[in-house]
């Protein structure tokens, strides 16, 4: 079984400031990693994703997060944030082979003001 | 664009009541999930079903049931609701593979009087 845990509940930040939202996985198989956003009064949309190849992924709305197999980590991270940004963002994992479910994070209010 | 849709938004019902929610996707997708989320906990799979008439339980199923008769349509069913079931609930669908992108609905936010 998948674990995923943020170790945040929520950040508060200043607008145009640096953010990193944190993640860390436990899996006894190797995962796919994601990373979704949930805006106000919305349903998810993905962020990123992690497959294979190079670890640090890009993704919408300038952020981007880096896979760390060695401390089982996935943190997503964006230079400057905007008000827009204000959301919750949710980390997940999925085995990457045989057949499963996406396993979710409990998610991170990142909170942006002016 | 993929769309996925909810019956509504909002809906409150009384405590014994049959509740349906309908979730409808339009990209042909074969996986399709039901998922519940509360505040402090994220996003708990309900049921999940990976072609119609399939289904298969998620990590809560229990005080819910599922139908999938068309492919494009998943049915979420609380055949008594409780005041515990007060919650959102997201619908999802994506193609057939783990590296798959999920794509949501709106969600709909049931209160259970």
């Amino acid at each position: 079984a998948q674990s995923v845990t943020q170790l945040d509940s929520q950040v508060p930040v200043f607008e145009e400031a640096p953010v990193e939202l944190r993640c860390n996985y436990s899996s006894s198989v190797s995962v796919y990693l994601f990373w979704y956003v949930q805006y106000p009064n919305q349903g998810l949309q993905l962020l990123l994703k992690y497959l294979s190849g190079s670890t640090l992924v890009k993704g919408i709305n300038g952020f981007e997060a880096e896979f760390n197999k060695s401390q089982t980590s996935f943190h997503l991270r964006k230079p400057s944030v905007h008000i827009s940004d204000t959301a919750e963002y949710f980390c997940a994992v999925i085995p990457n082979s045989g057949y499963s479910t996406l396993t979710f994070g409990k998610g991170t209010m990142l909170l942006v003001s002016p | 664009d993929v769309k996925v849709t909810q019956s509504s938004r909002y809906l409150v019902k009384r405590t014994g009541e049959k509740v349906f929610l309908e979730c409808v996707q339009d990209m042909d997708h074969e996986n399709m999930f039901w998922y519940r989320q509360d505040p402090g906990l994220g996003l708990r799979l309900i049921y999940f079903s990976y072609d119609v008439k399939m289904k298969e339980k998620g990590d809560i199923p229990e005080g819910y049931s599922v139908s999938r008769e068309k492919k494009e349509r998943f049915s979420l069913i609380l055949e008594s609701a409780s005041t515990n079931q007060t919650s959102m609930y997201l619908c999802a669908s994506n193609l057939l593979g783990a590296t798959d992108t999920q794509y949501f609905g709106p969600g709909t936010r049931l209160t259970v009087l």
